[in-house]
């Protein structure tokens, strides 16, 4: 249990669907992130909600949605997705940001896209 | 451009024995550096960090080392376990306030043979 809780695991959606992927920490950590990793690249940050307000986007398409109701949750709404957008999508979070002491991370989101 | 680089994609090593796996940056302005662990269908787990201000941390079996003037930092594992199987993200990131960013590394396999 690594304290950040990724659901689902594993999700296959084609194209024209829309769903979400949901991350919950309860480690009392007031930044969370998604991070994209794909096949040979280094993991590349999407987006990083501090205390509920998204503090970087970076330069993220717009099918990719994320929402952060609280600072326990965060989601990533997808819509429309392109094949290429296949990847492993990990979310993290961390007391504050960068810091010595790292980030936490989920164990991730497989998402093929069909 | 890559702004943090773990040139070599795999390594294997003799349980028993040394494992060193290398990192290079080209961000002048990073001063914290982490090491993450990985294992298969698990996010990456935070290993051991260094700040700019030191040259070598040290946390039981694992050694980080950082050398500034040639922007490049090592992980030594000592001695090498079958469990250390795993891939290595070296990660980099600037500290002061509003920093959020974490910079990774495509990350380098490590394979301990018994």
């Amino acid at each position: 249990e690594t304290g950040v809780t990724q659901t689902p695991r594993h999700l296959v959606m084609g194209m024209t669907n829309k769903k979400s992927l949901k991350c919950e920490q309860h480690l009392g950590h007031n930044a969370m992130y998604w991070y994209k990793q794909s096949a040979k690249k280094p993991l590349e940050l999407m987006f990083v909600y501090s205390l509920e307000e998204r503090v970087e986007n970076n330069s993220v398409p717009s099918r990719f949605s994320p929402e952060c109701p609280n600072s326990s949750h965060l989601f990533l709404h997808l819509h429309t997705l392109q094949p290429e957008d296949s990847a492993l999508y990990l979310c993290a979070s961390s007391r504050e940001g960068a810091s010595l002491r790292g980030y936490t991370f989920g164990s991730g989101t497989r998402l093929t896209v069909v | 451009d890559q702004q943090v680089k773990q040139n070599s994609p795999s390594l294997s090593v003799q349980e028993g024995r040394i494992s060193i796996l290398n990192c290079d940056y080209t961000n002048s302005m990073f001063d914290y550096f982490l090491w993450y662990k990985k294992y298969p269908a698990e996010g990456p787990t935070f290993l051991i960090s260094i700040s700019s201000i030191k040259d070598k941390n040290e946390d039981g079996r694992f050694t980080v080392f950082l050398n500034k003037s040639a922007k490049h930092l090592s992980l030594h594992i000592v001695p090498s376990q079958p469990g250390d199987s795993a891939v290595y993200f070296c990660a980099a990131s600037s500290s002061g306030a509003g920093s959020y960013q974490l910079t990774f590394g495509k990350g380098t396999k490590l394979s301990v043979i018994p």
